[in-house]
């Protein structure tokens, strides 16, 4: 398994609350993404980073930020949670852009996010 | 917009036979496109990876073909097993982008 490690894993929040998500990697991979799951819509990127600092909106941004302050940490914030944020996220690393090159990416384990 | 479908969402199979999933796209020209697996609970894993000059891929029993005329990609399972099932995604990168471009899914169960 690569070593991806998300937490928390499980979490229920109240609408409102600012929620972050934690992503570590021992990889040493360059990419990161945050991506949500939900049923009908498969997997959908949030945001990605490219490098330390270094950090790019996907096709769901709104709601969320992002901060990577080191190369193993990539931290996914939603600044007020609302009903519409409760869903799958999945980090994923890879070593150079995917999109690119067809790096494969490899998945966390996923935190299910519950808003109340 | 840019567009892609797998098949049906849920697939029921025999055991032994040849499962084939399908992945279709439109308004878009990937370079290559990939095969996930993924199980309840867990996250996505890489299972093949083809390129768009490369009509057929194999690992072990699985088997991958793109046809980028017909803009659609299929999966094959065979000799299919229990073990097998699971949601498979396929995943699209267009050389120019940064990022995959994932299909929704489609849920395998292979009955014994």
């Amino acid at each position: 398994d690569a070593g991806i490690t998300q937490s928390p894993r499980h979490k229920v929040t109240e609408t409102g609350t600012p929620v972050t998500l934690r992503c570590h990697q021992t990889e040493n991979h360059r990419y990161m993404y945050w991506y949500r799951q939900d049923p009908g819509h498969g997997l959908r990127l949030i945001h990605y980073s490219y490098g330390v600092k270094d950090t790019d909106k996907g096709e769901v941004s709104d709601g969320y930020s992002v901060s990577r302050s080191k190369t193993e940490d990539f931290l996914l914030t939603l600044e007020s949670a609302t009903s519409s944020q409760t869903s799958v996220y999945f980090c994923a690393i890879s070593r150079e852009a995917t999109g690119v090159t067809g790096n494969t990416i490899y998945f966390g384990e996923g935190s299910w996010l519950t808003v109340v | 917009s840019q567009k892609i479908e797998q098949n049906s969402e849920a697939l029921n199979i025999q055991e032994g036979k040849t499962a084939t999933l399908t992945c279709n796209y439109t308004n878009y020209s990937p370079a290559y496109l990939q095969w996930y697996r993924q199980d309840p609970g867990r996250g996505p894993v890489f299972l093949l990876l083809i390129r768009e000059n490369e009509k057929e891929k194999r690992k072990e029993r699985l088997k991958v073909t793109f046809d980028t005329t017909l803009k659609q990609s299929l999966f094959h399972i065979t000799a299919s097993q229990p073990a097998d099932s699971a949601t498979y995604l396929c995943a699209l990168g267009s050389g120019s982008a940064r990022q995959l471009t994932f299909g929704s899914g489609t849920q395998l169960t292979v009955l014994p």
